[in-house]
């Protein structure tokens, strides 16, 4: 049974492009979320998906940041337009539910903007 | 606004001996708490959680102790050994959902001395 799989592990971007990463829940799991991680720090939640919605989207930034989990294949986290404020570790972690079960994170993506 | 918060950012310890590793909340409608180890260049490993309706809990070599009273919350890590050493981070997140948004805090290292 393998677990949530992310990829790419390491991206780099030059300012201006764009990024994409995906997450791969693990097998039978409908809910998603993304973190990111600045160094020397903990993870600051920004969304959180059930198959095709949104269902909280409070950590997102405003501009240039979206999230889709379709019906069929992974979820995707798209970053427009990078700067550099955006070379962070972004994690992705899914549960089979809400409310009762664990959420395991994948490895995470590094990217980097230069 | 809320926030949770280590109150070391580093422990070093001998190989053999209990760990304790600290942590303060402030928001007091925090309902689920949970520990995770991350080792470098890894996703963030669930360790042991515990509901707000408990004091203690109790897992394999470690027991997470939740005072509701001061908001503050510990891991105990018995016999601690090389593989321990990572970051550890608490985590809380609010009655919506146990993994709906969880707020962590900045992380603290723990290194095993030989």
């Amino acid at each position: 049974n393998a677990g949530v799989m992310q990829n790419p592990r390491h991206l780099v971007r030059r300012r201006g492009q764009e990024a994409r990463l995906r997450c791969s829940p693990m097998k039978g799991h409908s809910h998603v979320y993304w973190y990111r991680q600045l160094p020397e720090e903990g993870l600051k939640f920004m969304v959180y998906l059930q198959k095709e919605n949104i269902i909280d989207e409070s950590g997102m930034p405003k501009e240039r940041f979206s999230a889709e989990f379709p019906k069929e294949g992974p979820s995707i986290l798209r970053i427009q337009q990078v700067v550099r404020g955006d070379s962070a570790a972004y994690f992705c972690a899914s549960s089979l539910d809400r409310e009762n079960t664990e959420a395991f994170f994948g490895q995470g993506t590094r990217l980097t903007v230069v | 606004g809320e926030s949770v918060g280590l109150h070391l950012p580093t422990l070093s310890v001998q190989e053999g001996d209990n760990s304790i590793i600290n942590c303060a909340y402030s928001n007091s409608a925090s309902d689920y708490f949970i520990w995770y180890k991350q080792e470098s260049g890894k996703g963030p490993q669930f360790i042991i959680d515990i509901r707000s309706n408990m004091d203690k809990r109790q897992g394999q070599r470690v027991t997470v102790l939740l005072n509701k009273t001061v908001k503050h919350l510990s891991l105990q890590i018995a016999a601690t050994q090389p593989g321990d050493s990572a970051v550890y981070f608490c985590a809380e997140t609010g009655p919506t959902g146990a993994n709906s948004k969880l707020t962590f805090g900045k992380g603290i290292t723990l290194s095993v001395r030989p």
